[in-house]
């Protein structure tokens, strides 16, 4: 089926380790989104890119990293990760909308633990 | 600094009740406003969306309120149902800024 798939559906990692999350879409959106959802904090973005090779930081990027060589996929690597990293990640990507103006379709999302 | 601010963080209203939560925002440079539901275990998914020409927009049971002076908008579900239990989140986005940015988000429980 069409849609935005996340891998790993979870994942439990140790502090300072290296770890990537994977977000593949099966159509050819131009935009596309990590976002982070934590209780009292809402939904907030990592990073974003606009097409393959370009990205830009979003409002909490620190600790992060993306590429995005290939229009299809968009990995977020944590370099080393931290426990304050323990949350649940969401790729998404964007599509113009006729009735609605514009709109997000949104992964399953990555439970990450970080011990 | 939380540029959308919602409330309330949780909601019980009763199976045929309005549902109603708020949002406020202070950017006067954002255009538009959509809302976003979220059923456990999934992604958000588009509900609705206005931009601030109109003052409310209606879909079925779920209707949002605009009030651009007050930099305020709302979200009402008529006639709540327990398929409605989930979390929302309203979010705002400026012209030509091509991001979202989210409120902290709303758990609506509805009990039969």
């Amino acid at each position: 089926d069409a849609g935005i798939t996340q891998s790993p559906r979870y994942k439990i990692t140790e502090t300072g380790r290296q770890v990537t999350l994977m977000c593949h879409q099966t159509w050819s959106h131009s935009y596309m989104f990590w976002y982070r959802q934590d209780l009292g904090h809402g939904l907030r973005l990592i990073y974003y890119s606009a097409a393959a090779d370009i990205t830009d930081k979003g409002e909490v990027p620190d600790g992060y990293v993306v590429s995005r060589s290939k229009t299809e996929n968009f990995p977020l690597t944590l370099e080393s990760a931290t426990r304050s990293q323990t949350s649940v990640y969401f790729c998404a990507s964007k599509r113009k909308d006729r009735r609605v103006g514009e709109k997000l379709f949104f992964g399953s999302g990555t439970q990450l633990s970080v011990l | 600094q939380q540029q959308v601010k919602q409330s309330p963080q949780s909601l019980i209203v009763q199976k045929g009740g309005i549902s109603i939560i708020n949002c406020a925002y202070e950017n006067t440079a954002f255009d538009y406003f959509p809302w976003y539901q979220q059923f456990p275990g999934k992604g958000p998914a588009l509900l609705i969306a206005i931009r601030p020409d109109v003052s409310e927009k209606k879909e079925g049971r779920f209707t949002i309120s605009f009030n651009k002076s007050a930099k305020q908008f709302s979200l009402h579900i008529m006639d709540s149902q327990p398929g409605d239990s989930a979390t929302y989140f309203c979010a705002a986005e400026g012209r030509g800024a091509q991001k979202l940015v989210f409120g902290q988000g709303t758990r609506l429980t509805i009990n039969p």
